[in-house]
């Protein structure tokens, strides 16, 4: 069965640092790969898409991507309260299935 | 402006009551989905539709259909509800051809008492 798997967390930094969030997957066949947040009894909103190795950088957000390896990372620079959401990972599969991990909770501290 | 709009945000019904839960979108895409979130963990497909063309996830209860009248609405069906079903249920959209970013409505919190 194909899997995307996060660290439940909680995952806590103070304000101003650097948050590393991170996702593995199965399926060595994914093609697309997404960050999506979720604040508590929200929908989820998406942050970040990815689709080759390397890094891609959106303002304060950077998403890394190591297919060898089958992870995929969330790097939030800056970290603020605001910032303290249920980050969920997404892979598109070889069969075009978005699959979704668990998610790993961020708190960031005043 | 809101682009993919579900109805209701909140909607709590009576074991066994039959429940509709709607989505519309003015983004004109082509695919459409349902998924169930509960407390948690991820979500979980229910269906999709490419265009008319509907597809049921294998592991999807027999509880749950959904209708697609246009692009623009799509309704999930609930026909019997058990406590098991409460959750949130999410509606999300896709371009589709070369897109294949998926955006998510706001949620419909579901109660079953």
């Amino acid at each position: 069965q194909k899997e995307v798997e996060q660290n439940s967390g909680p995952l806590s930094v103070p304000e101003g640092a650097i948050a590393s969030l991170n996702c593995t997957y199965s399926d060595r066949g994914s093609q697309s790969f997404f960050w999506y947040r979720q604040y508590s009894g929200k929908s989820p909103e998406l942050i970040m898409f990815i689709y080759s190795n390397g890094d891609k950088e959106d303002g304060r957000f950077t998403a890394q991507l190591n297919k060898a390896s089958q992870y995929v990372s969330l790097l939030i620079r800056d970290s603020q309260p605001s910032d303290s959401a249920t980050y969920l990972c997404a892979v598109m599969d070889s069969s075009y299935k978005l699959i979704f991990g668990s998610g790993t909770r961020l708190l960031v501290r005043p | 402006d809101a682009m993919v709009i579900q109805n209701p945000r909140y909607q709590v019904t009576q074991f066994g009551k039959p429940v509709t839960l709607s989505c519309s979108q003015t983004l004109n895409h082509n695919v459409m989905y349902w998924y169930q979130q509960k407390s948690s963990q991820a979500p979980k497909l229910l269906f999709h539709y490419y265009d008319k063309d509907f597809n049921n996830e294998a592991d999807t209860p027999d509880n749950f259909q959904s209708r697609r009248p246009n692009t623009s609405f799509c309704f999930l069906d609930i026909r019997s509800p058990g406590l098991g079903d409460a959750a949130m249920y999410l509606c999300a959209t896709e371009g589709g051809g070369d897109s294949d970013t998926q955006y998510f409505g706001p949620g419909t919190r579901l109660t079953v008492l």
